[in-house]
Order: structure tokens, then sequence, then C-alpha cells
């Protein structure tokens, strides 16, 4: 299985500061032949289930905002939120789809101060 | 994107069979697999199995001795059973769709294992 490691497990920002999580995988989750990488991230707040936010590590899904962005290759990535409002405040997972079983990262939670 | 909504039994006994429906409506859905993910309380979320349209299934290898999942197209319905829960099965259950990454989820079940 690809183990995913989220850094820090927690955070806190202050409102319209940045906010900046990591992800690494155990193992590269470059597909070559397209250089693409299978890598997703997910905002989760309480009581709801995890929100689709970007996808192929950099693509952001449709209606998510600008201030989210994703980076990185191989097996190191980042989500960074720009400025950090207050209905961000969520548990953020990554997730690899490069290998059956899809695993996901245990989270950050992202508080603001 | 699909709507999902889920629905079956929240509290079991240890040894119990665990059964979930997922029945999904509107939207339109491109991708191929059906999913149910589970995630522990205050962990991340772990994935369960899938089936596509056409039937074929993959399981966690973790869970894999212990799981069915079927989908009924007449009725725009998936299924998750789960047999011999124990205590380490307590957790919310959701049903997704699968693009490659998980798009649409269903709002959860609460399954709590206790005796």
């Amino acid at each position: 299985d690809i183990v995913m490691t989220q850094s820090p497990d927690s955070l806190a920002v202050s409102l319209g500061e940045r906010a900046t999580i990591n992800c690494k995988s155990s193992q590269s989750v470059l597909y070559r032949s397209n250089n693409k990488n299978y890598l997703a991230w997910y905002r989760q707040k309480p009581g709801q289930p995890p929100k689709l936010l970007i996808y192929w590590a950099s693509t952001r899904e449709s209606g998510v905002p600008d201030r989210f962005s994703g980076s990185g290759s191989g097996t190191d990535f980042t989500l960074t939120v720009s400025s950090l409002q207050a209905e961000d405040e969520a548990v953020y997972y990554c997730q690899q789809y490069y290998n059956a079983p899809w695993t996901f990262g245990q989270g950050t939670k992202v508080e603001a101060k | 994107q699909v709507q999902l909504q889920q629905w079956g039994a929240g509290l079991l006994k240890p040894s119990e069979t665990l059964s979930l429906t997922c029945a999904f409506y509107s939207g339109s859905f491109s991708g191929d697999y059906w999913s149910w993910i589970r995630q522990p309380p205050g962990k991340g979320p772990e994935w369960i199995g899938e089936i596509s349209h056409i039937g074929i299934t993959n399981y966690n290898p973790s869970l894999k001795s212990r799981i069915t999942i079927s989908l009924d197209t007449s009725k725009n319905q998936l299924s998750l059973k789960l047999t011999s829960v124990t205590a380490a099965d307590t957790a919310m259950y959701y049903c997704a769709t699968r693009l490659p990454w998980f798009d649409s989820w269903g709002q959860g079940t609460l399954v709590t294992v206790s005796s």
C-alpha cells in the first residue's frame, strides 16, 4: 500500500494569512507515460463528508476558490491556502489514486487564530 | 455531480453483519466506479472497495474476506455488506463516486459496534 503522510498534524493561522500543508507519499505517484501526479486534496468540515478541492495535484475542482492551490510532484506535495478565510477552518486530506488500495493521509487540522 | 443518499443500521453487536445501501440520483456520472469509504472517529478516511457499472469489484485487501459490494442498476442502488463486525469497524461510512478521485459523496452513516 502507498502510505500518505501529512505534516503538520495541525496548524493555527491568522485570518488572511497563508496556510501550507505538506503531503508525502511512500512511493512516487507520478505516472510517467502521461506526466500526471495521481494526487487529490480534500477539505472536511465537521459533520460533513470530505469535499474535493484539487486533483492531478494542481487542478482546482470547479467552483473551488483560487486561494486554494496545489503543487509538487513525485512523492512531495503541498496544498496552499493563500489567504485563510473563516470557512476554511477544517481538516484537510491528501489522497493517492495511483495504485489500489486508494489511500488517504491522516489529515491536517487548520484553525484560525 | 451525482446526488447520493445512503441508509442502513447504525448500531450493531459484535459478529453481526453491517448492511448499507446508497441510492444515486440526478446529475451525470462520467466515471466508472462506485465506492465505499469509512472514517473512524478522529482518523483519516479508509477506502473499503468499489464496483464498476459493469459489476467489476475491487476490494481493500485488509477487508476483502469480509466485504461484498453490489450494484443494482435497475434501482440505481449500491450496497455494502461487511460480515463479522467488531468494535474496530465503528466508523462513519460513506458511498462515493470515483473519477479516479472521489467526486461526489453521500451524507454518511455512523455505524457503531457495541455489545
